[in-house]
C-alpha cells in the first residue's frame, strides 16, 4: 500500500526553526518528485516545494523561499522540510505529496499524506 | 504567477443531480490541469490530471474537461459522499498554483 506518514509538526515561537519529515512505502520514493503543501486555519491549499526524485532539483513558493528548504533521503525514503525564520503566517497544516510521473517535477499530486500542524505562536 | 480562478465558490445542488464547476486560468496551462476533492479534516484526494483522465478508483462519475484556460469539473449524478470542497490547480507552470476552491453544498 502506498503511504505517506508525516511528523515534526508543533508549537513553535515565531522567528523559530522547525524539521517536518515525511516517511514513505509502497513506491519507488526515488523515481517520484516530492512537494510539501500547506492549508491555513480554514482557507485554501497553498503549494509550498517540490523535488525532484534525485534530489537534484528544488523549487519554492516565494512566500516561503530564503526560509524553507526541502530535502530528501532516498536510501530512507524519506522527505524532509527544514523551516526557519517561522512567522505566524506559517501557521498551517503541511502535506507531503507525491508526483504521479516517474521522472517528472512538472505533474500533479497523487498521494497525500494526513498532513502534520504546525502552529507559530508566541 | 498563474493566477487560478474558480467559480462559483459555492454551489448548492441536490443529490442525483448534475454539478458543473469552473476553473480558469490566467494564462494557458496546456492540459496540465488537475482536480482534488478535499472532506473536512481529511487530505486532499486526486480526482483527474492531465484535464480529463480519472485517477485511480475514481467513480465514472467525475469528468473533466477543457484545455488551455478554461476548464469544467463535472459529477453527473451527485451521491452523499461527494459534498466537499474541489480544488483545481496546475502545474504546467512552477509555482504549481491552486484555485480559492468551491464548496459543493446539498441543497
Amino acid at each position: 500500500e502506498v503511504q505517506l506518514v508525516e511528523s515534526g509538526g508543533g508549537l513553535v515561537q515565531p522567528g523559530g526553526s522547525l524539521r517536518l519529515s515525511c516517511a514513505a512505502s509502497g513506491f519507488t520514493f526515488s523515481s517520484y518528485a516530492m512537494s510539501w503543501v500547506r492549508q491555513a486555519p480554514g482557507k485554501g491549499l497553498e503549494w509550498v516545494s517540490a523535488i525532484s526524485g534525485s534530489g537534484g532539483s528544488t523549487y519554492y513558493a516565494d512566500s516561503v523561499k530564503g526560509r524553507f528548504t526541502i530535502s530528501r533521503d532516498n536510501s530512507k525514503n524519506t522527505l524532509y522540510l527544514q523551516m526557519n525564520s517561522l512567522r505566524a503566517e506559517d501557521t498551517a497544516v503541511y502535506y507531503c505529496a507525491s508526483g504521479g510521473v516517474v521522472g517528472a517535477t512538472r505533474d500533479y499530486m497523487d498521494v497525500w499524506g494526513k498532513g502534520t500542524t504546525v502552529t507559530v505562536s508566541s | 504567477e498563474i493566477v487560478m480562478t474558480q467559480s462559483p465558490a459555492t454551489l448548492s445542488v441536490s443529490p442525483g443531480e448534475r454539478a458543473t464547476l469552473s476553473c480558469r486560468a490566467s494564462q494557458s496551462v496546456s492540459s496540465n490541469l488537475a482536480w482534488y476533492q478535499q472532506k473536512p479534516g481529511q487530505a486532499p484526494r486526486l480526482l483527474i490530471y492531465g484535464a480529463s483522465t480519472r485517477a485511480t478508483g475514481i467513480p465514472a462519475r467525475f469528468s473533466g474537461s477543457g484545455s488551455g484556460t478554461e476548464f469544467t469539473l463535472t459529477i453527473s449524478s451527485l451521491q452523499s459522499e461527494d459534498f466537499a470542497v474541489y480544488y483545481c490547480q496546475q502545474y504546467n507552470n512552477w509555482p504549481k498554483t491552486f484555485g480559492q476552491g468551491t464548496k459543493l453544498e446539498i441543497k
